[in-house]
Formats: C-alpha cells, sequence, structure tokens
C-alpha cells in the first residue's frame, strides 16, 4: 500500500482549463500539506490543513484551492491555469506530536 | 522564520571519492532536520533525519549527515560515492510532528558524478 498517494501522475492541459490533482493518505496522519517544485527544482510549501485549520501559503494565487472531504483526502483544485502554473505538486503528511513526513510521488502539471 | 541555505547549487565529485554536501538553517526551536534525494523525474526519496540524540545520523545508500547546534548545520557526507548518486539533494528543516508550517527545504545541490 502506498502511503500518500497522488493521481494523476503527469498531467497537460491548456492554458484556461480548470484541473484537480487528488491526494489520499492511508496513515492517519492529521495534517497534510501541498508542496510546489519550480522548474529550478524549488520546493515550496503552498498549504497545509489539519481538519480544524487551513495555512496559506501568502504568495499561492487564489486561483488555487486545497478541498479535503475527509481526513484522509486533500485534494487540489486549480482554476484558469497559466503557463507559469507548470511544475511538479507534491501531497504531503505528518502527524501532531510525532515524527516524520510521508511525501507522495508527485504529479507533473504541463500547462501548454 | 525557517529557513535553510544549501551553499552549493553543483557539485561535481570522481566517482570513488568522498563527498560533502552543505546545509545550514535557522529555525527558532529544536530544529527538525532532513535530507531528501531526487533523481531526475522521480520523486523525494528520504536519505535520512535527525531530532534529538548522536549527533551523527545513518541514513540509506551509505550516507551520513553531522548535526552542528553551534554552526547551526547539518551536512551530508558518504566516504565514496558512486555514480548512481548523481541527483539533486535537499536538506530540510521542520518542527518535530508536523505542523502549520510543515517543511521548508534548502535550494538544492545538484550532485555531477565523474566517472
Amino acid at each position: 500500500d502506498t502511503a500518500v498517494s497522488q493521481t494523476p501522475k503527469y498531467l497537460v492541459t491548456q492554458m484556461g482549463n480548470d484541473k484537480s490533482i487528488k491526494c489520499e493518505q492511508n496513515l492517519g496522519h492529521d495534517t497534510m500539506y501541498w508542496y510546489k517544485q519550480d522548474s529550478k527544482k524549488f520546493l515550496k510549501i503552498m498549504f497545509s490543513y489539519n481538519n480544524k485549520e487551513l495555512i496559506i501559503n501568502e504568495t499561492v494565487p487564489n486561483r488555487f484551492s486545497p478541498k479535503s472531504p475527509d481526513k484522509a483526502h486533500l485534494n487540489l483544485h486549480i482554476n484558469s491555469l497559466e503557463l507559469g502554473d507548470s511544475a511538479v505538486y507534491f501531497c504531503a503528511s505528518s502527524q501532531t506530536g510525532q515524527g516524520g513526513y510521508t511525501f507522495g510521488s508527485g504529479t507533473r502539471l504541463t500547462v501548454v | 522564520a525557517q529557513s535553510v541555505t544549501q551553499p552549493d547549487i553543483h557539485i561535481t565529485v570522481s566517482e570513488g571519492a568522498s563527498l560533502e554536501l552543505r546545509c545550514n538553517y535557522s529555525y527558532g526551536a529544536t530544529p527538525y532536520l532532513f535530507w531528501y534525494v531526487q533523481s531526475p523525474g522521480q520523486g523525494l526519496q528520504l536519505l535520512l533525519k535527525y531530532f534529538s540524540g548522536d549527533t551523527l545520523v545513518q541514513g540509506i545508500k551509505g550516507f551520513e549527515a553531522e548535526f552542528k547546534r553551534s554552526q547551526s548545520s547539518f551536512n551530508l557526507r558518504k566516504p565514496s560515492v558512486h555514480w548512481s548518486d548523481a541527483a539533486e539533494y535537499f536538506c530540510a528543516v521542520g518542527a518535530f510532528g508536523g505542523g502549520a508550517d510543515g517543511l521548508t527545504f534548502g535550494k538544492g545541490t545538484h550532485l555531477i558524478i565523474q566517472p
């Protein structure tokens, strides 16, 4: 069983479209995250969410919105996609009071 | 605010030679430190992590790292590199047990192995 799974692995779409990336964790963790890795390989946190509170990195455009249907899922919705949104997006999870962060394998988004 | 500095953007090492990748961090509490490796087109693989205890930490693939609180450093080492070690290496810092800030990553060091 994959601990943190993301789908799809690859996503190619046109500018202006709306798309979603799904993330599921089966670790029972209470906190989930989305990270963006840009073309220069820099990894930056976009959101953290722990059932009660959503923390948004102030640099993230409001076209990006995380949605959590339950504790095990944190999906990423992106509206009106732009060329600059092309990147690899990683989902991750952790448990309050315990060590470790577990990452998914990433979703490579290409906007054309 | 927490931050990580990896001063070397690229490092070239001959196969069989020793390796040290530098990492300096800034963190307001007890740091939880990580090294990840990313091969081209792949995800993040955890090499090792440190929170407390022995300041010399052993990881996978023959890597080790040493925590030096006085220098705010967590340098990664390997005594003899293999061609398969060519990859991007990331140092990261965060709170033990997650938290809203998650992990903060350095900008990475690209390791090139010469035959």
